[in-house]
């Protein structure tokens, strides 16, 4: 059971350049969802999702984009890096529980950083 | 506006002796309370939740919180650290009307010497 996997683990980008951060999951997950983690700020949240095709905005979802086209696959692209998007970017996945409260399971998390 | 707060950043403790990481919380309704907890170069791992029930809760590697609904707080505690509990910890809450996103604490660096 390879829970949540994120790739790339490292990444250098130039300003202005595009990329993607890629999440899959394999627990059958109805939420993912996307955090930075800086110093100092603790874990904002980007976007989220709560099944195919659904995705909504966290509270840093500026320079960010989304899509969930599957239930495994939450991808985050970056469109026109910026010097203020290094960071640390972790994936995370739950289930949906009716009433009750998500228990996240992380990814490993990617370090990206924009000169 | 719905916040948590940690009021240490780093907390100091000898191995063997017990240890406490604060939490405080302010939302609306009834919360739903997490301790996560990061270790270098990890991602994050859940160790314990509170939603409703018994004010005590126990979670992985013997740690336990206590929520105190008349202090709003949910401290995590183990009443003998180990050097490998060093780490960061992450108190988190969400709401029963809201619990598809979490409030987060700024984390607590917890530093336990031999």
């Amino acid at each position: 059971n390879a829970g949540v996997t994120q790739t790339p683990k490292f990444q250098v980008l130039k300003t202005g350049q595009s990329m993607t951060l890629q999440c899959a999951q394999d627990m059958n997950h109805e939420y993912m969802s996307w955090y930075r983690q800086d110093p100092g700020m603790g874990l904002r949240l980007i976007h989220y999702s709560v099944g195919a095709g659904i995705t909504d905005q966290g509270e840093v979802p500026n320079g960010y984009n989304v899509s969930r086209s599957t239930t495994e696959d939450f991808p985050l692209r970056l469109l026109s890096a910026a010097p203020s998007q290094t960071s640390v970017y972790f994936c995370a996945s739950s289930y949906l529980q009716s009433g009750g409260a998500n228990v996240l399971t992380f990814g490993a998390g990617s370090r990206l950083t924009v000169l | 506006a719905q916040s948590v707060a940690q009021p240490e950043d780093q907390v100091n403790v000898a191995e063997g002796n017990p240890l406490t990481v604060k939490c405080t919380y302010s939302v609306s309704g009834n919360p739903y309370l997490f301790w996560y907890v990061q270790y270098p170069n990890r991602g994050l791992q859940f160790l314990l939740k509170y939603i409703t029930g018994d004010n005590l809760v126990k979670g992985s590697y013997g740690f336990e919180a206590e929520f105190n609904k008349s202090q709003t707080s949910f401290h995590l505690k183990k009443p003998s650290a180990l050097v490998s509990d060093s780490a960061l910890y992450f108190c988190a809450v969400s709401y029963a009307g809201n619990n598809r996103k979490l409030i987060w604490g700024l984390g607590t660096s917890l530093a336990v010497n031999p």
